[in-house]
């Protein structure tokens, strides 16, 4: 157990919906990270924030958002879903200093667009 | 632009026998390298890091891996597999000049290690 959880743990829902993720970092770990996985595209980052702040971007869509809340738990917000979209999504998290850097992965949402 | 290659879809190893996962990546500054499995339905588990110093790195269950900065590559290692180490394996690197901060990873596509008893 890597100490990220995420809810929900699967999604299927309609094309053209909007889905929120969410997920909660390891405790005192100030980094969040999303990542999505899909079998043409891989293992892809699309966001990251650091302490509600967003840090950098990645491939991440128009039609995706993310926040981190002053608790740390971040959403990743998913609008106007395309069939392409189905995918696992990974949020993952890390204390940033010194010979550090490795990030700690949750188990995953795995969202169905039909 | 950071990438990395696994040019190993699939690597079939007999139990007890040693096994490598190769990787080569490619960054503008100097690296740092990570070594992730994935079981299926899990999220990824971290297994090791290069991030400065000796190039072979040592990590969980057993295995290691070599920095060989002139070659570009972070090979994965084992001395002895086990049937329990089949599953998806992904380098994973990020420019130590990328920014302030750990950015994002960028990861290979994956390969998948199949031990045999």
């Amino acid at each position: 157990d890597s100490g990220v959880t995420q809810t929900p743990k699967h999604l299927i829902t309609a094309t053209g919906q909007r889905v929120t993720l969410r997920c909660s970092p390891r405790s005192g770990d100030l980094s969040v990270y999303w990542y999505q996985q899909s079998l043409d595209q891989g293992l892809q980052f699309l966001i990251q924030y650091y302490n509600g702040e967003e840090r950098a971007k990645g491939n991440i869509l128009e039609r995706f958002s993310a926040q981190q809340f002053p608790d740390l738990h971040s959403e990743l917000n998913l609008s106007s879903l395309e069939l392409g979209d189905s995918a696992l999504y990974f949020c993952a998290s890390s204390v940033e200093g010194l010979d550090s850097y490795e990030q700690y992965f949750g188990p995953g949402t795995r969202l169905t667009v039909t | 632009a950071q990438s990395v290659a696994q040019p190993e879809d699939q690597v079939n190893v007999a139990e007890g026998n040693p096994l490598t996962v190769k990787c080569t990546y490619s960054v503008s500054g100097n690296p740092y390298l990570f070594w992730y499995v994935q079981y299926p339905n899990r999220g990824l588990q971290f297994l090791l890091k290069y991030i400065t110093g000796d190039n072979l790195v040592k990590g969980s269950y057993g295995f290691e891996a070599e920095f060989n900065k002139s070659q570009t590559s972070f090979h994965l290692k084992k001395p002895s597999a086990l049937v329990s180490d089949s599953a998806l394996y992904f380098c994973a690197v990020r420019d130590m000049y990328s920014g302030g901060g750990a950015d994002g990873l960028t990861f290979g596509k994956g390969t998948h290690l199949i031990i045999q008893p």
